[in-house]
């Protein structure tokens, strides 16, 4: 049968906008969660991060929240400007048995307009 | 520090051919992590180690792929055979330890065709 890729959420917005990126993450026990930005050609870089003893989180123009309750997180990024156009992807910490396993998200691309 | 290095940044080989992909994590760091990055599944965990010990090698695809850290300082991927559909960005990331509420750290990547 024919493959398909993932079909990544994009979400478009204009220079000046904040934007909200969502996640769902698949491990109640996970304990630490960390968003991260990829241009294109480069690896994935660090943006901001969040234990999970916490809900919210602020950064330079960015915010993060988690809801352990519905196991989902989610990254504000307020004034968006086109340099912000990248893939952001959401990483989660594993516990238990996969104590130390960092696994992430399927990605969401930002795509901001001038 | 430089950051993860990796090495090659590209590699094209014929399939069938062997080959090894380099890391060389932060100096300090002792855990270190294995993903390949395809658009038809995304950043894939493949092996993480933790001081220089495989923890989970769950996500390394076949028999065909392999990794090992002989030091702190080195880390291997090898693929012997390698196919067309391991065509992929490999990355190399390392992070301060397991149990830190820390990032981890990411090498640019290895863009690897194989023909």
């Amino acid at each position: 049968g024919e493959s398909v890729g993932l079909h990544l959420p994009t979400l478009s917005v204009q220079e000046g906008d904040n934007s909200i990126i969502n996640c769902a993450y698949s491990n109640s026990a996970s304990d630490y969660f960390i968003w991260y930005k990829q241009e294109s050609g480069k690896g994935p870089q660090f943006i901001i991060d969040i234990r999970s003893n916490m809900d919210k989180r602020q950064g330079q123009r960015v915010t993060v929240l988690l809801n352990k309750t519905v196991k989902h997180l989610s990254l504000q990024i307020a004034a968006t400007q086109p340099g912000d156009s990248a893939v952001y992807f959401c990483a989660e910490r594993g516990g238990g048995t996969s104590y130390g396993k960092l696994t992430f998200g399927q990605g969401t691309i930002l795509t901001v307009h001038p | 520090d430089a950051g993860v290095i990796q090495s090659p940044r590209h590699e094209v080989t014929e399939m069938g051919q062997e080959v090894t992909l380099r890391c060389k994590p932060i100096s300090g760091h002792n855990s270190l992590f294995w993903y390949r990055q395809t658009m038809m599944r995304g950043l894939e965990l493949l092996i993480y180690f933790n001081n220089n010990v495989p923890i989970d090698d769950s996500g390394m695809p076949e028999d065909r792929f392999s990794a090992k850290m002989p030091n702190a300082s080195f880390s291997t991927l090898k693929i012997q055979p390698s196919e067309p559909r391991d065509s992929a960005v490999y990355f190399c990331a390392s992070r301060y330890r397991q149990g830190a509420d820390t990032e981890a750290f990411f090498g640019q990547g290895t863009r690897l065709t194989v023909v």
